[in-house]
């Protein structure tokens, strides 16, 4: 069964300092990995797709890694409209359409 | 362009009544996606559509969950004799995805509905 653990589960941030959340998991034939964002009341928004280790894409002020066990979803310089729960989800083994989902981490980025 | 809706947005039902939430796929999108999100969750898989086909129901949690898609545009989730435990988040998804090949899954702003 694939499993998906972020960390942290929050983290606070001061606008401009830079951090990165982590997105471990465990599957059976990653097919891909993707980021998503989403804000209070709101369905998530997709960011990002990642195919394999050693793979990266950005994104204004974000930009995803993979390797073989973990993704890093890297934040520059943060603004406040950065503020959200960011989730990764992966897609594995036989079934190219099932997305499995970590809880997230919840980002606040203050003034 | 226009992206996935839902409606309604916000559903309250008192225990033992039936809903209906309604999901509009972005135009085109051959592929279609419901998913359960509790609070402070990720989404969990319920169901996948290719088209007008039922392709995977094993996410759905009981026989009272119900979807359809009769005409491969248009998807309707019922739920039947709600239950507390059916509180959630009820998120719709629509992708170009076909046979092979992966591609990204877009949301709709989801149904939240309470069971009173």
């Amino acid at each position: 069964e694939d499993q998906v653990t972020q960390s942290p589960e929050a983290l606070r941030l001061q606008e401009g300092e830079s951090s990165s959340l982590n997105c471990s998991y465990t599957v059976s034939g990653l097919r891909g990995l993707f980021w998503y964002r989403q804000d209070p009341g709101k369905g998530p928004e997709f960011l990002f797709t990642l195919y394999s280790a050693g793979e990266e894409k950005e994104k204004e002020r974000l930009k995803a890694t993979l390797t073989k066990k973990e993704s890093f979803l890297h934040i520059t310089a943060p603004k406040p409209e950065d503020s959200a729960t960011y989730l990764c989800a992966v897609n594995s083994g036989g079934s190219n359409y099932k997305l499995t989902f970590g809880k997230g981490t919840l980002l606040t980025v203050n003034p | 362009g226009a992206g996935v809706s839902q409606s309604p947005r916000y559903k309250v039902a008192k225990r033992g009544q039936d809903v209906a939430l309604r999901c509009d796929p972005i135009s085109g999108h051959v592929s279609l996606f419901w998913y359960q999100q509790a609070l402070g969750q990720g989404p969990e898989f319920l169901t996948y559509f290719q088209n007008e086909a039922q392709l995977d129901k094993s996410g759905l949690p009981s026989d009272r969950f119900f979807a359809e898609r009769p005409e491969g545009s248009v998807s309707t989730l019922k739920i039947q004799r709600t239950q507390q435990e059916d509180s959630a988040v009820y998120l719709c998804a629509s992708s170009l995805a076909r046979a092979s090949g992966v591609y990204e899954q877009y949301f709709g702003p989801g149904t939240r509905l309470t069971v009173t």
